[in-house]
């Protein structure tokens, strides 16, 4: 079975600019989840989409949106960039999300903001 | 807001050394999980611990699922340079079902 596949794997954008992230799930999770890991803050969560919903949501700003697809892939989008939105953003997907379910990470799309 | 401490932030050791990671919080969890991640990697799940009291086991790993379900540990029996990483503790928030990280402790195991 293939991993959670996360695109692009790098990205450099400047202040202002919006850039929208690409997550695709294990075949048959239902729940995408996002992260924000930076060396200050840690790993801190963004937003949890099952079957097309939001279900859950992080503190983050509005600039920080997301969607899912009929197909569970995700993605999330971040308008007027800010310097401080230089992190590694990760998805993980799950089969249903929440209680004991096992969270399977992608490898992070690596966002520097000039 | 829930908070998860972990302890200490940085270890280095040498192979053989045993060592224990701390994650402590205020508030309750309904379960707690222990991830390490590689540089250039996402987190892999080590374990889930879900009733107060819990040990489990892998391998040279130990996890304890404090009593009152607010800390944990992690003991690594005889390191070895394999085990260097970022570990990461997560606990599932009872109230809002999110999934709430440590800062992290990232060991290093010297040869």
């Amino acid at each position: 079975k293939a991993g959670v596949t996360q695109t692009p794997r790098y990205l450099i954008k400047t202040r202002g600019q919006q850039v929208t992230l690409s997550c695709s799930p294990i075949s048959g999770h239902r729940s995408v989840s996002w992260y924000q890991q930076t060396p200050g803050q840690g790993l801190q969560f963004l937003f949890e989409y099952f079957s097309e919903t939001q279900r859950n949501k992080g503190n983050f700003p509005g600039r920080f949106s997301g969607r899912q697809f009929s197909n569970s892939r995700s993605e999330m989008n971040v308008s007027t960039l800010e310097l401080g939105d230089s992190a590694l953003y990760l998805c993980a997907s799950s089969p249903a999300g929440g209680g004991t379910d096992t969270q399977y990470f992608g490898p992070g799309t690596r966002l520097t903001v000039l | 807001t829930q908070l998860l401490e972990q302890s200490p932030q940085f270890l280095s050791i040498q192979e053989g050394e045993n060592l224990t990671v701390y994650c402590n919080s205020s508030s309750v969890f309904s379960s707690l999980q222990w991830y390490r991640q590689e540089p250039g990697e996402g987190p892999v799940l080590l374990v889930t611990v879900v009733t107060g009291g819990e040990v489990k086991k892998l391998k040279r790993l130990t996890f304890q699922f404090g009593d009152a379900r607010k800390d944990s540990s992690l003991h690594i029996t005889a390191a070895q340079p394999g085990d260097t990483g970022l570990y990461l503790c997560a606990g599932r928030s009872s109230n809002t079902g999110k999934l709430i990280f440590g800062q992290g402790t990232t060991l290093q195991v010297k040869p």
